[in-house]
């Protein structure tokens, strides 16, 4: 059972450089979340989806974009790198809002 | 607005020493859910435990138990008789019933388990 699957687990940018980091579910849940870690700082919602079509902001979504064209995809977009998004993403999902929400690897990224 | 707080950043411990992970929250909504979540080495987040606002009944699994007492806006989290394997971060997090119906993280508190 692939859960959720985030692709790649890590990239260097350079600053003003732009990519996509992938996220796909196979559970059909129809809530996704992607989240960045900082050092000792808990995760922070970046974006959050409740289905298909429907994508909203979380706490700090400035410098970052999302779609939702399907239920199992949720893609994050940086635009124009920043090392202050030097982090570790995690894509999550979950069957509603329960909250139990099931968690990709990560991603590290990297802006320098 | 929600927060969460996990005031113990590091706690080290030895093997089958039991240990308490406290965790406070605020919020103004009557009706909310609270979690534990576990950080291994590995890096992936794994789910321990949900308990609504309602439900103010201590949970047991095992080694791991947890206390909720809404008059101290508390969730704490105990293992009993630690094992190295339990090196990991934990993160308590908050979810309100309404509006984005996403988690608030706290900052999560490290435990290392020596041999």
């Amino acid at each position: 059972n692939a859960g959720v699957t985030q692709t790649p687990k890590f990239r260097i940018l350079k600053i003003g450089q732009s990519m996509t980091l992938q996220c796909a579910q196979d559970m059909n849940h129809n809530y996704m979340y992607w989240y960045r870690q900082d050092p000792g700082m808990g995760l922070k919602l970046i974006y959050y989806s409740v289905g298909a079509g429907i994508t909203d902001k979380g706490e700090v979504p400035n410098g970052y974009n999302v779609s939702r064209s399907t239920t199992e995809d949720f893609p994050l977009r940086l635009e124009l790198a920043a090392p202050s998004q030097t982090s570790v993403y995690f894509c999550a999902s979950s069957r509603g809002g329960t909250g139990e929400l099931f968690f990709g690897e990560g991603s590290r990224l990297t802006v320098l | 607005a929600q927060k969460v707080t996990q005031a113990q950043t590091e706690i080290s411990v030895v093997e089958k020493e039991d240990v308490t992970l406290d965790c406070v929250y605020e919020t103004r909504d009557t009706t909310y859910y609270l979690f534990w979540y576990k950080q291994p080495p590995s890096g992936e987040l794994v789910f321990l435990i949900r308990r609504n606002s309602f439900d103010e009944q201590n949970e047991i699994s095992g080694r791991y138990s947890w206390n909720f007492q809404k008059s101290t806006s508390s969730f704490n989290f105990t293992i009993t008789a630690s094992q190295v394997v339990d090196s990991a971060v934990y993160f308590c997090a908050l979810r309100l019933d309404t509006g984005r119906r996403a988690l608030t993280f706290g900052s999560g508190t490290r435990l290392q388990v020596q041999p």
